[in-house]
Order: structure tokens, then C-alpha cells, then sequence
């Protein structure tokens, strides 16, 4: 157990939809940062945030966005889904900003785009 | 951009051979970092390596930073099935102190 969690673990829905998937950081970590994983691929970097505000972006679509609230927990909003955007989603988080930092990595949502 | 290249893309191999992947980076990197993913699992933090020419182990894993700092290597000696995963090397670039995964490696181990 990381520490990381994620929620919901599966999600299906149809195309045009809208989701919102949640990340609750290890106690004490500031970055949370998320990754997308499709079948037989490797991580693809989306978007990570530090203490709140956002630090580096990266293949991240016009139809996601994200953010960290106070509490720093994040949420990662999919909207107008294309099935292509099926995938297994990761949210992981470190104790500081930058790469120096190992990152602890959560369960991940399995999002099903019909 | 920065790029971080790992080869090879899948690995077959029967227990108790050798394994190594080898992780290339465009440029100059401050560190690099070693993660695994089981089947069905999440990436999990192996080690991190700092130093040029860095070399660490752990059991029948060593992992090796190059000289140069551009590229990295992780070798299994005598593999287990135990050691089926995806390995994914990370790296920081210089510049922009970001981390970036390389496509990871797959290993399959038969028994």
C-alpha cells in the first residue's frame, strides 16, 4: 500500500461523457501528479501540481483539466469522452517539486469510454 | 524536447537467465530513477541513482548510472518469475528538473 489512494478503482461510461476522477496523497506529500496508461503503454505524463498550484504539463488533451484543492487532495476532469480516451489512470504524489523526489503511485482508476 | 528511450520493448526469457534493460536519454540527466510494475499493479519505486558512474544493488538486481549521465541499465541476474513487470526508467533532465519515463520494458519469465 503506497499510501496514494484513488477513487472510484473502475469507471464506465459512454462517449460524450463527463468524469472526475479523485487522488488523496500520501500524508505530508505536496506533488500529485497524474499519468494516463492505455493497453501495452507506457506511463504518459499529464499534469502535476505542488501545493496547490500547477508545476508542469505535459500530453495532457484540451478536454482534461485538473486541479489541487487546499487539502491537496486532486481531482482530473475527462470531459466530452472519445473512446480512445479508455484507459488506466494514475495518480501519484512526492514529498517535494522535481524530480529528485521519488513518487508513490496509487491503485489507479480503470476508465471504460462505450 | 527531452527524451527518455528504453530498450528493448518486450523481453522473453527462461528462468534463471540473465535480463537487462538499458534506458538512453537525450541529454544530460541529474538522476534517474527505477520503477516496477506487476501485472495488474501500480509502478513501484525501485531505486534512485545520483552519482556518474554509480552502480548499486539490490540482491540479484544492480542498476548502473553511466558516466556520462545519458544513459542507465538494470540487470537481473538468474530471473525469477517473481520478477515478471514492466520496468520503467525515469530521468531528471538538467535543465528542467523535471522527470521524465522512459516506455518501460516488459519481462516475461518462463518458468
Amino acid at each position: 500500500d503506497s499510501g496514494v489512494t484513488q477513487t472510484p478503482k473502475h469507471l464506465i461510461t459512454a462517449t460524450g461523457q463527463r468524469v472526475t476522477l479523485r487522488c488523496s496523497p500520501r500524508s505530508g506529500d505536496l506533488s500529485v501528479y497524474w499519468y494516463q496508461q492505455s493497453l501495452d503503454q507506457g506511463l504518459q505524463f499529464l499534469i502535476q501540481y505542488y501545493n496547490g498550484e500547477e508545476r508542469a504539463k505535459g500530453n495532457i488533451l484540451e478536454r482534461f483539466s485538473a486541479q489541487q484543492f487546499p487539502d491537496l487532495h486532486s481531482e482530473l476532469n475527462l470531459s466530452s469522452l472519445e473512446l480512445g480516451d479508455s484507459a488506466l489512470y494514475f495518480c501519484a504524489s512526492s514529498v517535494g517539486d522535481g524530480g529528485l523526489y521519488e513518487q508513490y503511485f496509487g491503485p489507479g482508476t480503470r476508465l471504460t469510454v462505450t | 524536447g527531452q527524451q527518455v528511450m528504453q530498450i528493448p520493448q518486450y523481453q522473453h526469457v527462461q528462468e534463471g537467465e540473465d535480463f537487462t534493460t538499458y534506458c538512453n536519454s537525450s541529454t544530460t540527466l541529474s538522476n534517474i530513477q527505477w520503477y516496477k510494475q506487476r501485472p495488474g499493479g501500480h509502478p513501484v519505486f525501485l531505486i534512485q541513482l545520483v552519482k556518474s558512474g554509480e552502480v548499486k544493488k539490490q540482491k540479484r538486481l544492480t542498476f548502473q548510472f553511466g558516466e556520462a549521465k545519458k544513459n542507465s541499465s538494470l540487470h537481473i541476474t538468474a530471473t525469477q518469475t517473481t520478477d515478471v513487470g514492466t520496468y520503467f526508467c525515469a530521468g531528471r533532465a538538467s535543465n528542467t528538473g523535471k522527470l521524465i519515463f522512459g516506455q518501460g520494458t516488459t519481462l516475461q519469465v518462463k518458468p
